[in-house]
């Protein structure tokens, strides 16, 4: 089965911080995905990128930029980690036919100080 | 903008009891609809997938039906059980990869 593997499963920073947030999958999926997830705001789509050094932004973009240096890497960084950010951050990642399941990582809980 | 409604928020029912989980979308050009499974603190876990030419997806205790141009979907569950405790989300994609995810039930199963 895919697997997509988050870095860290919380993490505690300070404002100002700069903050890398990995994820890799293991099934060669062209597209991958950045979401924050808020409670009674659902998930939001932050990047998303569909293939190597490709990415375009999505709704809610500003203070966030993108890695994707290699297929099965994809990183979200924060340039300074504001206490707003502090959310639930999940990767996920899908084939190019888009006609398979969504799979998901298990979540990085971010709290920002 | 595809907007994705699910109704209700949160649903409490007794062990054994068969249940449905409602989702609606606004925009009816879909390439296809997910079911999620989310335990607190976790991942999305993928349910079951219905491309857009299908109605119905089963897998064991679990269908989820699809009706496209009403722009409704439902995720039936029988015979619950204490284990099925979870927040349940559906989630259409348009095409391009766009998804559009709702906020999700929030189901209890009381023993």
């Amino acid at each position: 089965d895919v697997k997509v593997t988050q870095s860290s499963r919380y993490l505690v920073k300070r404002t100002g911080e700069k903050v890398f947030l990995e994820c890799v999958q293991d099934m060669d999926h062209e597209n991958m995905f950045w979401y924050r997830q808020d409670p009674g705001l659902g998930l939001r789509l932050i990047y998303f990128s569909y293939d190597v050094k490709m990415k375009e932004k999505g709704d809610i973009p500003e203070g966030y930029s993108v890695s994707r240096e290699k297929k099965e890497r994809f990183s979200l960084i924060l340039e300074s980690a504001s206490t707003n950010q502090t959310s639930m951050y999940l990767c996920a990642s899908i084939s190019g036919t888009g006609a398979e399941k969504l799979f998901f990582g298990s979540g990085t809980q971010l709290s920002v100080l | 903008k595809q907007e994705v409604t699910q109704i209700p928020a949160a649903l409490s029912v007794p062990e054994g009891e068969n249940l449905v989980l409602n989702c609606s979308f606004t925009d009816s050009a879909i390439y296809n609809l997910q079911w999620f499974r989310q335990d607190p603190g976790k991942g999305l876990t993928s349910l079951l997938l219905i491309q857009s030419s299908q109605r119905e997806q089963t897998s064991g205790r679990l269908n989820a039906s699809l009706d496209k141009s009403s722009g409704r979907s439902t995720l039936y569950i029988a015979a619950s059980q204490p284990g099925d405790s979870a927040t349940y989300l559906c989630a259409v994609m348009n095409t391009g990869n766009q998804f559009y995810f709702g906020t999700g039930t929030s189901l209890t199963v009381i023993p």
